[in-house]
């Protein structure tokens, strides 16, 4: 399996620029994904990285370095909205499956 | 249209019931999973069904069983129920995750809360 560590809380004013680290242990690394909850609903697909790099895409980059086993998603121009929960996944094939396996998730809170 | 649309979204029973959360997708995906949520938002892998056949199981309690009359529905049904089992359960799909390197991203569904009493 894997051990995937990312930060339970963190806080931020809105405006800014808020970076959520996720750090992991894997044997056949095969995929990171990103997600975000809202309190009440289903997680949505942020982000996907397989190779090393940054992916942009709108407010929202997701940066992958392998060999670090490291991930961050960085949230640009904060909104109230974005308070939520973020959720760092990765895939491992080692143990023969492809599903992505969950981290506990960051819940970040936006302030005025 | 919902994508993935699972029933009912709240369910309050008492422990030994049993009882069936369906969950259909509209997506053509071949995988279809089933997630638990529990109150501290570990989001926790319980079934996977890819063309209707269990490819994981993680270690669930055979209370717990998945049932997929196609690859469209996959539904749980939960047998003897026990306060420990209180929790969301995410229904999700997906295209094949055996594709090398490729974005599976999971589509979820709305979440049924189930509460045992």
């Amino acid at each position: 399996g894997q051990n995937i560590d990312q930060p339970t809380e963190m806080t931020a004013t809105e405006g800014a620029i808020v970076q959520i680290n996720c750090t992991y242990q894997t044997s056949g690394f095969n995929g990171l994904f990103w997600y975000q909850q809202h309190a009440g609903e289903a997680p949505t697909f942020l982000s996907y990285n397989v190779l090393d790099g940054l992916e942009e895409k709108g407010r929202f980059s997701s940066f992958l370095s392998r060999s670090k086993g490291y991930s961050y998603l960085l949230l640009k121009e904060l909104q109230m909205k974005d308070s939520a929960s973020y959720l760092c996944a990765v895939r491992d094939l080692a143990g023969g499956s492809y599903i992505p396996t969950f981290g506990r998730g960051t819940s970040l809170i936006v302030h005025p | 249209d919902t994508a993935v649309s699972q029933t009912p979204k709240y369910l309050v029973t008492q422990m030994g019931n049993d009882k069936s959360i369906k969950c259909e997708q509209n997506l053509g995906h071949d995988t279809m999973y089933w997630y638990k949520q529990d109150s501290k938002k570990f989001l926790k892998i319980m079934f996977s069904y890819n063309n209707k056949e269990l490819i994981i199981n993680e270690t669930v309690p055979n209370r717990f069983s998945p049932k997929s009359p196609d690859k469209a529905h996959l539904n749980l049904h939960i047998n003897s129920l026990e306060l420990g089992d209180s929790a969301v359960y995410f229904c999700a799909s997906s295209q094949p995750t055996g594709l090398p390197a490729g974005n599976t991203e999971a589509f979820f569904g709305q979440g049924t809360r189930l509460t045992v009493v």
